[in-house]
């Protein structure tokens, strides 16, 4: 069966520090991998999307990057991050079909 | 521009009897649509989906509801268990450009069902 991990789980970093939040599928080949933050109050927003290895797309402009070094992992990035930052970050996979599946989820708090 | 409405934040119901989830959404563009049940500091967890061929999907105590010429789904949940006080985001889905189906999702919907 498929799996999909995330980490860190929790996260607290200063203005200005970088971040790097990694996530991983199992069980599967090819997946088509995403990154969404829920801001407090709020839905969820897509961020990154990846259909291959080094494929990415940016659903809105911000301070975060996202690359896709193997297959089947996906890194969420931010060379400096802003109070803005602040969010619980999902990764998420899904196969040919419709239905996507979520990883357990990063808390960012940056003070 | 919100394409995807979910326009209860909150709902509360009394254990054993129907919640009814409700979601508009405004992209013609849309045929694929999906209920997510998400607990705090989880991750969403798909619950059941419908294709726009359809107008009911029926899983255990779950049943989506689609009416295309209204744009606008429900979740009914029958009966409501206190287990199921979650937060609710109803999910819509097209095919985008490069063939990878990204979804909007509404703002959810806080459901607490009293015991």
């Amino acid at each position: 069966s498929q799996t999909i991990h995330q980490w860190p789980a929790t996260l607290v970093q200063p203005v200005g520090s970088p971040l790097s939040l990694e996530c991983t599928v199992e069980g599967t080949s090819n997946p088509n991998l995403y990154w969404y933050r829920q801001a407090a109050g709020r839905g969820l927003q897509l961020l990154f999307y990846s259909v291959g290895i080094g494929q990415i797309s940016s659903e809105v402009p911000q301070n975060l990057s996202a690359s896709r070094p193997q297959d089947r992992q996906f890194i969420l990035s931010s060379k400096k991050l802003l109070l803005s930052d602040s969010g619980f970050y999902l990764c998420a996979w899904s196969p040919p079909s419709n239905t996507i599946y979520f990883g357990e989820g990063s808390w960012l708090t940056v003070v | 521009d919100q394409q995807v409405k979910q326009n209860s934040p909150s709902l509360s119901v009394q254990e054993g009897r129907i919640s009814i989830l409700n979601c508009d959404y405004t992209n013609s563009m849309f045929d694929y649509f999906l209920w997510y049940k998400k607990y705090p500091a989880e991750g969403p967890t798909f619950l059941i989906s419908i294709s726009s061929i359809k107008d009911k999907n029926e899983d255990g105590r779950f049943t989506v509801f689609l009416n295309k010429s209204a744009k606008h789904l429900s979740l009914h949940i029958v009966p409501s268990q206190p287990g199921d006080s979650a937060v609710y985001f109803c999910a819509a889905s097209a095919l985008s450009s490069g063939s990878a189906r990204q979804l909007t999702f509404g703002s959810g919907t806080q459901l607490t069902v009293l015991p």
